[in-house]
């Protein structure tokens, strides 16, 4: 079965704008989640979806969103992009219900350079 | 500061030596997962430990969680470059999605 696409693959963007990422996962995955992954601070938790609601959320400032529809597709929205954003944003879908997280399957990630 | 600290964070080793990668925290964990990431790719989970003690075989992988389930370790035997790659733990404090990474140990296996 197809994995976990996420696109673009690779994004550069300018200081203060803002850029949306996308996600399609697993086909029957209903939880989605996103992690920040930079060389010095590793896989940093952004959030996750389930069923359409925000289930968990990291210690990320207000200028990191996301959002997921109801074919469970998500989406993640970066504004006034900073420098320190730059980084390889991975999308993970789960057949996980209630109470837990079970197994996280990875897309490629969308590798964005903010200028 | 890291939840999950791994050590080391970087090892180059010949094929055929063995190798451990460790995975330890002061907090405990109602599971833990490692995954492997190579170049360009998302991570792959290789195992899920879920009671303390537990070892768990993937072929010439030997994994460990500690009986306090606090703390574990990766063993690999007789490495191949094959290994080579970002190897990431991961434990779940808590249920609802929020698993917490260790910053990885890159593994770099010469033949």
């Amino acid at each position: 079965k197809a994995g976990v696409t996420q696109t673009p693959r690779y994004l550069i963007k300018t200081r203060g704008q803002q850029v949306t990422l996308s996600c399609s996962p697993i086909s029957g995955h209903r939880s989605v989640s996103w992690y920040q992954q930079t060389p010095g601070q590793g896989l940093q938790f952004l959030f996750e979806y389930f069923s359409e609601t925000q289930r968990n959320k990291g210690n990320f400032p207000g200028r990191f969103s996301g959002r997921q529809f109801s074919n469970s597709r998500s989406e993640m929205n970066v504004s006034t992009l900073e420098l320190g954003d730059s980084a390889l944003y991975l999308c993970a879908s789960s057949r996980a219900g209630t109470g837990m997280t079970g197994e996280l399957f990875f897309g490629e990630g969308s590798r964005l350079t903010v200028l | 500061t890291q939840l999950l600290e791994q050590s080391p964070q970087f090892l180059s080793i010949q094929e055929g030596e063995n190798l451990t990668v460790y995975c330890n925290s002061s907090s405990v964990f109602s599971s833990l997962q490692w995954y492997r990431q190579e170049p360009g790719e998302g991570p792959v989970l290789l195992v899920t430990v879920v009671t303390g003690g537990e070892v768990k075989k993937l072929k010439r992988l030997t994994f460990q969680f500690g009986d306090a389930r606090k703390d574990s370790s990766l063993h690999i035997t007789a490495a191949q470059p094959g290994d080579t790659g970002l190897y990431l733990c991961a434990g779940e404090l808590d249920s609802w999605g929020k698993l917490q990474f260790g910053a990885g140990t890159q593994v770099v296996v010469t033949p």
